[in-house]
């Protein structure tokens, strides 16, 4: 069956440093591919997404690219800010083959910390 | 607009008692999910209806959870003779038919069985 793996947390930085969240995905088919944010006290928000590979979304100064060879999609920021503070999910969903209408199917979350 | 609204927020109930979740998708969804997040862990599916059919439901874990849609819009979780393990995060979400890839999360209801 479908699952995700991230890197576990807390994962603490300074303001202005590198991100990467690592992410791997084993999935049959051709799954869409998401990173989802929780806010401190908030529901879960579509950050960004691809659906194909070699694909990459990006939404607020996050990339993720669609790494079919190596079955990844890691998440990134050039430079983070406190505000960047959240839960960071990475999720599959049905895509092509993979049923679509499925739910999605999530890992268990990096909790990132970021300090001024 | 209005986003997935869920009621209650909390709610706290006995052993053995049963509880109802209700979930209003956003206005135009044909498209609903149930997820379940326990704590420290990434939501779990429970159940997809297109419309009023539960079109998925391979993610409840057993006879006691049960889910209606009776008129494609509200949509409500039971669960009977609820157990400690119960105990969670129970996520609502919506999306539109032709990209139920993007979907929609209500604000949740913590559910917490004594």
């Amino acid at each position: 069956g479908n699952s995700v793996t991230q890197m576990e947390g807390p994962v603490t930085l300074s303001e202005e440093a590198f991100l990467t969240i690592n992410c791997t995905y084993t999935a049959t088919g051709y799954p869409s591919l998401f990173w989802y944010v929780q806010y401190p006290g908030e529901g879960l928000q579509l950050l960004l997404k691809a659906t194909k590979a070699d694909d990459k979304g990006s939404n607020k100064g996050f990339e993720a690219t669609y790494r079919k060879e190596t079955t990844s999609f890691h998440l990134e920021k050039g430079s983070v800010q406190v505000s960047d503070s959240a839960v960071y999910f990475c999720a599959l969903g049905g895509g092509v083959f993979g049923g679509g209408a499925d739910g999605l199917t999530f890992g268990k979350g990096t909790h990132l910390i970021i300090q001024p | 607009g209005a986003g997935v609204s869920q009621t209650p927020s909390n709610k706290v109930t006995e052993k053995g008692k049963y509880v109802e979740l209700r979930c209003d998708p956003i206005s135009g969804h044909t498209a609903l999910y149930w997820y379940r997040q326990s704590l420290g862990q990434g939501p779990e599916f429970l159940i997809y209806f297109q419309g009023t059919g539960a079109a998925d439901d391979s993610g409840l874990p057993n006879d006691r959870f049960f889910a209606v849609r009776p008129e494609g819009s509200v949509s409500t979780l039971k669960i009977q003779r609820t157990e400690r393990g119960d105990s969670a995060v129970y996520l609502c979400a919506s999306s539109l038919m032709g990209d139920t890839d993007t979907q929609y999360f209500g604000p949740g209801t913590r559910l917490t069985v004594l």
